[in-house]
C-alpha cells in the first residue's frame, strides 16, 4: 500500500505560469514532509521540506502548502522557469523513522 | 550545499559476479548512509540504513546476504550485489545525513546496474 501518492505522473506548464505539484498520503503519524527534485542521470536534490506544525513555507519561487485534514500537500512554483524542468518527488517521514518517497511526477516547462 | 558521490554510474555484468558500489560524502560526515532502489517508474525504495561503524539495519524483504553493505568510515559506504542476476538490473541511489538533519538527505547521482 503506497503511503504517499503523487497521482500525476506528468505535468506540463507554460514558463512563467504557476506550477502545482500535488501529493497525498495516508499516514496521519507523517510529521516531516519534503520534496525533492531530480534531473535526468543525477541522484535527487533537496528542494523544501514542512513540518506539521506549519501550513506553509516558502523558500524563494517555491512554496509548500500542507493540509494535514486533507493529508495533502502541495509544491508551487511561480514563475516556473525552464530549469524547473524535471522529476519531483513528494517526500514523508515519521519522527525519525525512514523517509517515503513518492513515484515522482515528471514536470515540463514549456517556452 | 553538501556532495555525495557514487562511483560507477553505470556497471554492466555478467550473471554470477558481484558489483561494488561506492558512496561518498565529499565534504562532510555522514553518520548514516542510506541505499536506495528504484525501478522505472516507481518510488525510491529503502533497502538499507547504515551507520558508521555497525552493521546495516535491512528492509524487510531485502536480502542481506545478497546486499552487502559496508559502512566503515564516516565519509564511505559500499554496497555490494553478490551473485547478481538479471532481476537485480536496477538504479541504485545512495544519499548521507549528518548530524541531527536526518530528514535532510543528500543524494548520489546513482548507479544503473545491467546484468546480463
Amino acid at each position: 500500500d503506497q503511503q504517499v501518492k503523487q497521482n500525476s505522473p506528468s505535468l506540463s506548464v507554460q514558463e512563467g505560469r504557476i506550477s502545482i505539484l500535488n501529493c497525498d498520503y495516508t499516514n496521519s503519524m507523517f510529521d516531516y514532509f519534503l520534496w525533492y527534485k531530480k534531473y535526468p542521470a543525477e541522484g535527487p536534490t533537496f528542494l523544501i521540506s514542512i513540518s506539521s506544525i506549519k501550513d506553509k513555507n516558502e523558500d524563494g519561487r517555491f512554496t509548500v502548502f500542507l493540509n494535514k485534514s486533507a493529508k495533502h500537500l502541495s509544491l508551487h512554483i511561480v514563475p516556473s522557469q525552464p530549469g524547473d524542468s524535471a522529476v519531483y518527488f513528494c517526500a514523508a517521514s515519521e519522527g525519525d523513522d525512514k523517509i517515503i518517497f513518492g513515484k515522482g511526477t515528471r514536470l515540463h516547462i514549456l517556452p | 550545499g553538501a556532495v555525495v558521490s557514487q562511483h560507477p554510474s553505470w556497471v554492466i555484468c555478467k550473471s554470477g559476479t558481484s558489483v561494488k558500489i561506492e558512496c561518498r560524502s565529499l565534504d562532510f560526515q555522514a553518520t548514516t548512509m542510506f541505499w536506495y532502489r528504484q525501478f522505472p517508474k516507481q518510488s525510491l525504495m529503502l533497502m538499507a540504513t547504515s551507520n558508521e561503524g555497525s552493521k546495516a539495519t535491512y528492509e524487510q524483504g531485502v536480502e542481506k546476504d545478497k546486499f552487502l553493505i559496508n559502512h566503515a568510515s564516516l565519509t564511505l559506504s559500499t554496497l555490494t550485489v553478490t551473485s547478481a542476476h538479471p532481476e537485480d538490473s536496477s538504479f541504485y541511489i545512495c544519499s548521507a545525513a549528518h548530524g541531527t538533519l536526518m530528514n535532510i538527505q543528500y543524494f548520489g547521482a546513482g548507479t544503473r546496474l545491467s546484468v546480463l
